[in-house]
């Protein structure tokens, strides 16, 4: 069974103040998605990678996929109370078919 | 505009009754899956539909659930019998298209059943 283990499950810290997501699997996966899903409403895609090594910048948001493709990390420089929410980590396993971390829940305080 | 959207939002139901979630991709993608997330738990794939037919489907995809896109827009999960352990957000979400299988998701459907 593939598993992604997202780390930490929470995650509470100062505006300002920078953080990091991890997701660690032993598999190796085509891509790798992260998301971010607010209550009540469903993910939303926030950056693929693809390709090993590979860095992708979103604003604020660094992204980073493993060589060897069996891992990813999320960065958030001077976090913002806005960038609360639940960030998912998914790696793509078939056509579309995607294994999510548990997710880490993510509050800002100002 | 949304581009997945579904309904309903909430719905609950009585254990062993029939429950039919719908999705309205507004696209002309032909991928389409659903999700579920049981509350506090990871988001699970159930089954992939593409060219109106069942692609991939996992273990919980059992015989209680089948998919379908009858007129061609709407896409829908039934759950022939509900139990308790159905509860559960559902997503339907659609491919973008764009390079790496990357999904749109809707916004869910709240199943409850008691």
């Amino acid at each position: 069974t593939q598993l992604l283990e997202q780390s930490p499950q929470f995650l509470s810290i100062q505006e300002g103040e920078n953080l990091t997501v991890y997701c660690n699997s032993s598999s190796v996966f085509s891509s790798l998605q992260w998301y971010r899903q607010e209550p009540g409403e469903g993910p939303v895609l926030l950056v693929t990678v693809v390709t090993g090594g590979e860095v992708k910048k979103l604003k604020r948001l660094t992204f980073q996929f493993g060589d060897a493709r069996k891992d990813s990390s999320l960065h958030i420089t001077a976090a913002q109370p806005g960038d609360k929410g639940l960030y998912l980590c998914a790696g793509e396993v078939g056509q579309g078919n995607l294994i999510f971390g548990k997710g880490t829940k993510l509050s800002v305080k100002p | 505009e949304p581009e997945v959207t579904q309904t309903p939002s909430h719905q609950v139901t009585q254990m062993g009754q029939e429950v039919i979630l719908r999705c309205v991709p507004i696209s002309n993608h032909l991928y389409f899956y659903w999700y579920r997330q049981i509350l506090g738990q990871k988001v699970e794939f159930l089954v992939s539909f593409y060219n109106n037919e069942i692609s991939e489907k996992s273990e919980i995809f059992d015989d209680q659930f089948s998919v379908e896109r009858p007129d061609g827009s709407n896409f829908t999960l039934k759950i022939r019998s509900t139990k308790l352990e159905d509860s559960a957000m559902y997503f339907c979400a659609r491919n973008t298209g764009a390079g790496a299988n990357v999904l749109t998701f809707g916004a869910g459907s709240r199943l409850t059943v008691l």
